[in-house]
């Protein structure tokens, strides 16, 4: 079936540096999302892209949709304490009448003050 | 406007029995989703509900089921509770199409012992 391939697993990093993840994927799709999970709380969605090849920031977050449509990478710069969490890359997919979303399994972030 | 809350947070059942979950979608949203979240399969669809109907369903067992109230609150039910139930229960809303945003509740964890 369908599926978000997200690599890393698991990022150990000092504060201020930059990280990237990336998540591909063998099918087509025309929506990434990227979402961040706190403990104990549901994902938030922190970047939306709708367009092969669309650079989108929010803030600190920079994410692009693959020239592909098959691909999409998340960027945090200078990261800080609180951007630890799990982030997930996620599509929509048309399912029967409606729709599900097909999330990857996670990139689990760590950062050292 | 209010997000998505789900209830109970946390619940603790033993094997063999059913379990009923409970989420109300942002005000105006007509789309519920359900996921379950657990550490190796990662975050998985249950299934959508629209305007009361159930528009797709995941790969879930039969004991999984839900429907959704015409104020567009919506439960999920499990029967025949097994350990590896086990997991976060999440409910999403979004108003309905392919690229609108999900929206997340905080979720449900559910132990079975």
């Amino acid at each position: 079936g369908q599926q978000l391939n997200q690599s890393p697993q698991s990022m150990f990093i000092q504060e201020g540096e930059d990280v990237s993840m990336n998540c591909t994927s063998s099918s087509i799709f025309n929506t990434w999302l990227w979402y961040k999970q706190d403990p104990g709380e549901g994902p938030v969605l922190l970047i939306a892209l709708y367009k092969a090849g669309e650079l989108t920031s929010n803030g600190r977050l920079t994410a692009q949709f693959g020239i592909t449509r098959k691909d999409s990478f998340l960027n945090i710069s200078a990261s800080i304490p609180s951007d630890v969490g799990i982030y997930f890359c996620a599509v929509p997919a048309p399912d029967g009448g409606g729709f599900k979303t097909i999330f990857g399994a996670g990139t689990r972030l760590f950062v050292k003050a | 406007k209010a997000g998505v809350t789900q209830t109970p947070r946390y619940l603790i059942k033993t094997r063999g029995q059913q379990v009923t979950l409970s989420c109300s979608p942002i005000s105006g949203h007509r789309s519920v989703s359900w996921y379950q979240q657990t550490p190796g399969q990662g975050l998985q669809f249950l299934f959508e509900y629209f305007s009361e109907t159930q528009r797709n369903k995941g790969n879930f067992p039969g004991r999984f089921s839900g429907r959704q109230f015409s104020n567009s609150r919506s439960e999920m039910n499990v029967s025949t509770l097994e350990l590896g139930d086990s997991a976060l229960y999440l409910c999403a809303s979004s108003l309905g199409r392919v690229r609108e945003t999900q929206y997340f509740g905080p979720g449900t964890r559910l132990l079975v012992l």
